[in-house]
């Protein structure tokens, strides 16, 4: 079956410190894997994808990703997180034709001061 | 230009009526996903359009929900007699062609829908 697994539902970290959000994947074909950042009250905004290539990807607002192939993971980091950076994170993967996406059920980041 | 758009922002509704949900897609993408958001399910695919066609309506909950697409652009998602586990954020995406690895869908700001 496929499917994306977030584990921590809820993260807090303080505002300078880094940040490391899991994403699991299931998966039968080639992933095509996705991080994208909800604030309250808005729609999905893309951070980073991954198709192929250098594992290590790097997105918008400083985030990066490595996707682990014989871990099926797809982690999300940043060195030093910011106070603008509280939101909820979905990892997300789809067919490597393009099409629907599965998402995780999301991670909530609180950042404190 | 202008992301995809979606109308209207916040629905209240009793339950048994009937709703509709629209989503305006970014000019010129032939493709367009509607998902549903809520809490415990976390975010669903419903049903997937290419152009005017939907080759993948998997996700749809029953027969009480259905969209269609018109001109390859607008799109609108229709529930009827509205059940109280209706209530969620419908969200709606658009990406350029809908295949390939390159493709990628951006979202609109969604509708929140309350079934009182």
């Amino acid at each position: 079956a496929q499917s994306v697994t977030q584990p921590d539902i809820h993260i807090t970290v303080s505002e300078g410190a880094s940040l490391e959000l899991r994403c699991n994947y299931s998966y039968g074909a080639t992933p095509y894997l996705f991080w994208y950042v909800q604030s309250p009250g808005q729609g999905l905004q893309l951070l980073l994808k991954y198709f192929s290539g250098d594992t290590l990807v790097q997105g918008i607002k400083g985030f990066e990703a490595e996707f682990k192939r014989s871990q099926s993971s797809f982690n999300l980091r940043k060195p030093s997180v910011h106070w603008s950076d509280a939101a909820e994170y979905f990892c997300a993967v789809g067919p490597y034709q393009g099409g629907k996406l599965i998402f995780g059920q999301g991670t909530e980041l609180s950042v404190k001061p | 230009g202008a992301g995809v758009s979606q109308s209207p922002s916040n629905k209240v509704t009793e339950k048994g009526k009937d709703v509709e949900l629209r989503c305006d897609p970014i000019s010129g993408h032939t493709a367009l996903y509607w998902y549903r958001q809520s809490l415990g399910q976390g975010l669903e695919f419903l049903i997937y359009f290419q152009g005017n066609s939907a080759p993948d309506k998997s996700g749809l909950p029953s027969d009480r929900f259905s969209a269609e697409r018109t001109g390859g652009s607008v799109s609108t998602l229709t529930i009827q007699r509205t059940q109280q586990e209706d209530s969620a954020v419908y969200l709606c995406a658009s990406s350029l062609t809908g295949t390939g690895h390159t493709d990628t869908q951006y979202f609109g700001p969604g509708t929140r829908l309350t079934v009182l």
